[in-house]
């Protein structure tokens, strides 16, 4: 059975600090990642999709890198606002069945 | 366009009460989902859409679930004799394609508290 595991569990920083977020999944035989936001009482938001032939995805400020043989994925938010303060959650697709398999969540602030 | 939407947002029933929760998806998507995010657990899945055919419903709890869906359109997820334990975020998204490899897009979720 797939284990994804979002490491660290909660972290606060200033405005501004560049951030890493990290995530590490037992299968390497994914199809892909993908990394979302979810803000307290609300659904989540899709970040970033990474496929399991490619190596990062940017978006903004956001950049996602996956490191398949090694069961990695980092999530690296550059220059931190306090609007980035939410709950960020990895997941992998298996190559069998249909479900994303989910960590439990890094909850991030970043204080003004 | 208008994203993955979910009714109700917040429901409260007895322990023994049936519910029904109903999704949306985005008009177009083939694929649905079922997930549940019980306190303090990360999210879990419950059953996937094709049209409305569901070739993996391998994370249903127990038989007092079950979810059927109309066509390539709304889904409803069916709780029998609700338990303490059922009360979780039910959260539903939906894919362009069946393939593993599509992006999903999550709608807000409904809230169940079972007392």
């Amino acid at each position: 059975k797939q284990e994804v595991t979002q490491i660290p569990a909660a972290l606060s920083v200033p405005e501004g600090e560049n951030l890493v977020l990290n995530c590490s999944f037992t299968d390497s035989a994914i199809y892909n990642l993908q990394w979302f936001r979810q803000d307290p009482g609300k659904g989540l938001t899709s970040l970033l999709l990474i496929q399991s032939s490619q190596r990062e995805q940017t978006s903004g400020r956001l950049n996602a890198s996956l490191d398949k043989s090694s069961g990695r994925s980092t999530l690296y938010i550059a220059a931190s606002q306090p609007g980035d303060s939410a709950t960020y959650l990895c997941a992998v697709g298996a190559n069998s069945g249909y479900a994303l398999n989910f960590g439990k969540g890094t909850s991030l602030l970043v204080t003004p | 366009g208008a994203g993955v939407s979910q009714s109700p947002s917040n429901k409260v029933t007895e322990k023994g009460k049936d519910v029904e929760l109903r999704c949306d998806p985005i008009s177009g998507h083939t694929a649905l989902y079922w997930y549940r995010q019980r306190l303090g657990q990360g999210l879990e899945f419950l059953i996937y859409f094709q049209g409305n055919s569901a070739p993996d419903k391998s994370g249903l709890p127990s038989d007092r679930f079950s979810a059927e869906r109309t066509g390539e359109s709304v889904s409803t997820l069916t709780i029998q004799r609700t338990q303490q334990e059922d009360s979780a975020v039910y959260l539903c998204a939906s894919s362009l394609s069946g393939g593993r490899s599509s992006e999903q897009f999550f709608g807000p979720g409904t809230r169940l508290t079972v007392l």
